[in-house]
């Protein structure tokens, strides 16, 4: 079976400083690794993915995630939080090989104050 | 270009009624998937259907059934309706069931309420 955690239910940080959202997950094989972002009232907007490669990968809107085997860790980052980036956000998980649905954690809240 | 699209946006059924919903793929894409998320949990999959047939399936009952068109559209339909059915019912598209790791595009949801 594949999951995925997200420790925080919510991650307050102030405009302007580093933000980290945490994700752990566990699969058969190699993940393939995906952030999405919610805001109220609307579906899931892609941001970034991890399939295979350099452990850095960058998304939309200046969001980058690191992946870490080791770890089974794939924590989203943004060097610089702007307001607007407040909102939920989810991380999912699939295996390379057998089901190919996306496993969805619970989500994070982020909010940024001014 | 237009994206994922979902009616209605919102719907109020009885419990114990039946309901149906829509939703268009974003152009080029064949693949779509049905997500149920309850409020303040993550998405939960449904069910895939590419090529007109269902692919796989999320641990879900039988009172929740659906289709995919020629034109690669898709309906979600539950049956005999519970109060826990309450949700917004998200459909995905995607490009090539078997693409593996094409992102999922999300419509804005169907937001079911059940009394």
């Amino acid at each position: 079976a594949q999951s995925v955690a997200q420790p925080e239910d919510q991650v307050n940080v102030a405009e302007g400083n580093p933000l980290t959202v945490k994700c752990t997950y566990s699969v058969s094989g190699n993940p393939y690794l995906f952030w999405y972002v919610q805001y109220p009232n609307r579906g899931l907007q892609f941001l970034l993915k991890y399939i295979t490669g350099d452990n850095l990968v960058k998304g939309s809107y200046g969001f980058e995630a690191e992946f870490n085997k080791s770890q089974t860790s794939f924590h989203l980052k943004k060097p610089s939080a702007l307001v607007s980036d407040s909102a939920l956000y989810f991380c999912a998980v699939r295996s390379d090989t057998g089901r190919r649905a996306l496993t969805f954690g619970s989500g994070t809240r982020l909010q940024v104050q001014p | 270009d237009a994206g994922v699209t979902q009616s209605p946006t919102h719907l109020i059924k009885t419990r114990g009624q039946q309901v149906t919903l829509r939703c268009s793929p974003k152009s080029g894409h064949d693949t779509v998937s049905w997500y149920q998320q309850a409020l303040g949990q993550g998405p939960q999959f449904i069910f895939q259907y590419y090529e007109e047939e269902e692919r796989q399936r999320g641990n879900f009952p039988d009172r929740f059934s659906g289709h995919q068109f020629p034109n690669y559209s898709s309906e979600l339909n539950v049956n005999a309706l519970l109060l826990g059915d309450s949700a917004l019912y998200l459909c995905a598209s995607s490009l090539g069931y078997r693409g593996g790791n094409s992102p999922l595009h999300f419509g804005n949801g169907t937001r079911l309420t059940v009394t």
